[in-house]
């Protein structure tokens, strides 16, 4: 079982609307969560990291951890054209970054 | 500036011919890894480096090598390319257990 899982399906999304992306985990020995965001032809970006269950705010980024059923998410409010990436979840354990397999979202004018 | 430098940015190359993909970090990292991203597969981990002369594998280890002779290097070595090799290749570095690693900007191989 991979340690991280993503549906990497793509999402469109006209701009304004709220984009919801999730992940699930396998080893609760992983701490750190982390979303990474990668623009076309460039490496992954770090987006946003939690440590805990919770939430975590930064502008119109919200990183969710759920430890209880293992769920990692994000949420974009108000998206614009230039939040159009592709979004990887990682976590951090056992002297590894594992990545999920991404999700490309494609915000509409 | 701090980065990731990786070389070449594109490489064409043919089946059995050997080389090297340099890879040079500038902010005294000890982890450095190397990835391949492939459509519908994601980032897959191939070799990581806790610091010099201590390396291990990742998820596809398998037709690939790696040195960690300097703690700013980490080249990724493909001794007989084959096609299924042919993917986008990312350099990465960080400091020990942080949640932020630095990516360089890429290598599109094709073994053809």
């Amino acid at each position: 079982q991979k340690e991280v899982e993503q549906d990497p399906g793509p999402l469109s999304v006209p701009e304004g609307a709220i984009v919801s992306l999730n992940c699930t985990y396998s080893n609760s020995a992983f701490q750190y969560f982390m979303w990474y965001r990668q623009y076309s032809r460039k490496g992954p970006e770090l987006l946003m990291y939690t440590y805990s269950s919770g939430n975590k705010e930064d502008g119109r980024f919200t990183a969710q951890v759920d430890k209880s059923s293992k769920y990692i998410s994000l949420f974009i409010r108000d998206s614009q054209p230039s939040d159009s990436a592709t979004y990887l979840c990682a976590k951090r354990g056992n002297n590894r970054l594992a990545f999920g397999k991404g999700n490309q979202v494609v915000v509409i004018p | 500036e701090a980065q990731v430098t990786q070389n070449p940015r594109y490489l064409i190359t043919v089946t059995g011919k050997k080389l090297t993909v340099t890879c040079s970090q500038n902010m005294n990292h000890e982890y450095m890894s190397w990835y391949r991203q492939d459509p519908g597969l994601g980032l897959r981990q191939i070799y990581y480096s806790m610091n010099v002369e201590v390396t291990d594998k990742g998820d596809v280890p398998e037709g690939y090598k790696v040195s960690r002779k300097e703690k700013r290097n980490f080249p990724l070595i493909l001794e007989s390319p084959s096609p299924n090799q042919t993917s986008l290749y990312f350099c990465a570095s960080s400091f020990w257990q942080s949640t932020e690693a630095f990516f360089g900007q890429g290598t599109r191989l094709t073994v053809v």
